[in-house]
């Protein structure tokens, strides 16, 4: 599965946009990208997925570029208790499994 | 309604023990996977079972065994603890094991400390 390079940390300010951003240029045709978040000492949390097309629902936005090089998510009203770290996953479609690989993530603050 | 269930949520036991960690599913799923979380943060999946089938086995020790019963449970047995094992461990599940639009859903997480 390709790489993905995210910014360690992030500040936002509450009600305001967060917008996330994510590198992976070595992605490949066939594969997606998927943001999760773990907010503290709990579980990781799927926020949203895309292809091609950009993708929105309730929780986010996932903007993906042309090339497909990179991508943000984009929180519209941040809240305090969105505060977490977000991983940037880009995961090729495999026939037997369906395996996250995890990196560091980016630690978002959101601030009152 | 919890979606991922996992018992116990902290367990704390002695080197040497041998320890089940649980999980189960109300989504109907039909994949559910087994994650380790170091002291670092860093996430590692370990097994995954499709339909009570594994087909997910990262380098894990064989002193790591899962156990599917059927398809909405996926337990964990550590034999030997060692203290390298503490950490915390995320079940989760997704719909199948395949396709492009698949998330998982996790569990809460059961942090385990070996003494």
């Amino acid at each position: 599965d390709a790489k993905t390079t995210q910014p360690p940390s992030m500040d936002c300010a509450e009600g305001r946009a967060a917008n996330l951003p994510c590198n992976h240029s070595t992605i490949s045709g066939n594969e997606y990208v998927y943001w999760y978040r773990q907010i503290h000492s709990q579980g990781p949390q799927y926020i949203i997925h895309g292809l091609k097309n950009n993708e929105t629902n309730e929780m986010a936005s996932l903007i993906i570029t042309e090339d497909r090089k990179s991508s943000t998510l984009i929180l519209p009203h941040a809240t305090l208790r969105d505060t977490a770290v977000y991983y940037c996953i880009v995961r090729v479609v495999k026939a037997a499994g369906n395996k996250l690989t995890f990196g560091g993530g980016t630690r978002v603050l959101v601030k009152p | 309604d919890t979606a991922v269930s996992q018992t116990p949520k902290y367990l704390v036991t002695q080197m040497g023990n041998d320890k089940s960690i649980k999980c189960e599913q109300n989504l109907g799923h039909d994949t559910m996977y087994w994650y380790k979380q170091d002291s670092k943060k860093f996430l590692k999946i370990m097994f995954s079972y499709n339909n009570k089938e594994l087909i997910i086995n990262e380098t894990v020790p064989n002193r790591f065994s899962p156990k599917s019963p059927d398809k909405a449970h996926l337990n964990l047995h550590i034999n030997s603890l060692e203290l390298g094992d503490s950490a915390v461990y995320f079940c989760a599940s997704s719909q199948n094991s395949g396709g492009g639009g698949n998330a998982q859903y996790f569990g809460p997480g059961t942090r385990l400390t070996v003494l």
